[in-house]
């Protein structure tokens, strides 16, 4: 059984467009995060909702826009896509009120802008 | 603000041997979780292990353990008997105490188990 999962787990496009990432947990938690792991590997959050409420918007351009319909669901929706957004983008999700804090993670959708 | 790092960014390990991967971070705060996250070649981000800073005793999952150094702002991750399955790349992580549950991630250590 999936816990987290992402659609597509690979997207190649070309600049200017606009693209979404799916993500839907099954887990029951109600947090859910996007993160950008970079070509260096580096891994930084981007959003976090908690009960569909936006709770973390880091420095992120405008072009990113989160969408959660549900607190299963968060998606990710890319406006004019750059060359700079190539990344992989993973989903994760939580149980904030839990003893664990351990968040789960998603495959990731690796994007490449061309 | 926040930081984690890593000062390896890449180690190797024979197979059935012992390595300890470093992490410092820098926090103000009194109350935050750190986590070992490990990254293998499939890209699935996996928990290795957790550390809450209240507890004082070191955390153990199997043949990993952590050795927490709460005034030294140390977190270092040591595999046992490594095994060709736990070459991946390792992340440690923050976490504060609280309902926003943002984890603060380091560069990341490229561990490679030779046979």
């Amino acid at each position: 059984d999936t816990a987290v999962s992402q659609t597509p787990k690979y997207l190649v496009t070309q600049m200017g467009n606009d693209k979404s990432i799916k993500c839907e947990q099954n887990l029951g938690h109600d947090t859910m995060y996007w993160y950008k792991q970079d070509s260096k590997k580096f891994l930084k959050i981007m959003f976090s909702y908690n009960n569909k409420e936006l709770i973390i918007n880091e420095t992120v351009p405008n072009r990113f826009s989160p969408k959660s319909p549900d607190k299963a669901h968060l998606n990710l929706h890319i406006n004019s896509l750059e060359l700079g957004d190539s990344a992989v983008y993973f989903c994760a999700s939580s149980q904030t009120s839990g003893r664990t804090n351990e968040q789960f993670f998603g495959p990731g959708t690796r994007l490449t802008v061309l | 603000a926040q930081t984690v790092t890593q000062s390896q960014p890449e180690m190797s390990v024979q197979e059935a041997e012992t390595v300890t991967l470093s992490c410092t971070y820098d926090t103000s705060e009194n109350n935050y979780y750190l986590f070992w996250y490990k990254q293998p070649p499939s890209r699935q981000m996996i928990l290795v292990i957790r550390q809450e800073a209240y507890k004082q005793q070191n955390a153990t999952e199997n043949r990993f353990s952590v050795n927490f150094q709460k005034a030294a702002k140390s977190f270092s991750l040591k595999i046992s008997d490594s095994q060709l399955g736990d070459t991946a790349m390792y992340f440690c992580a923050f976490m504060k105490q609280g309902n926003t549950g943002k984890l603060i991630f380091g560069q990341g250590t490229t561990l490679q188990v030779k046979p």
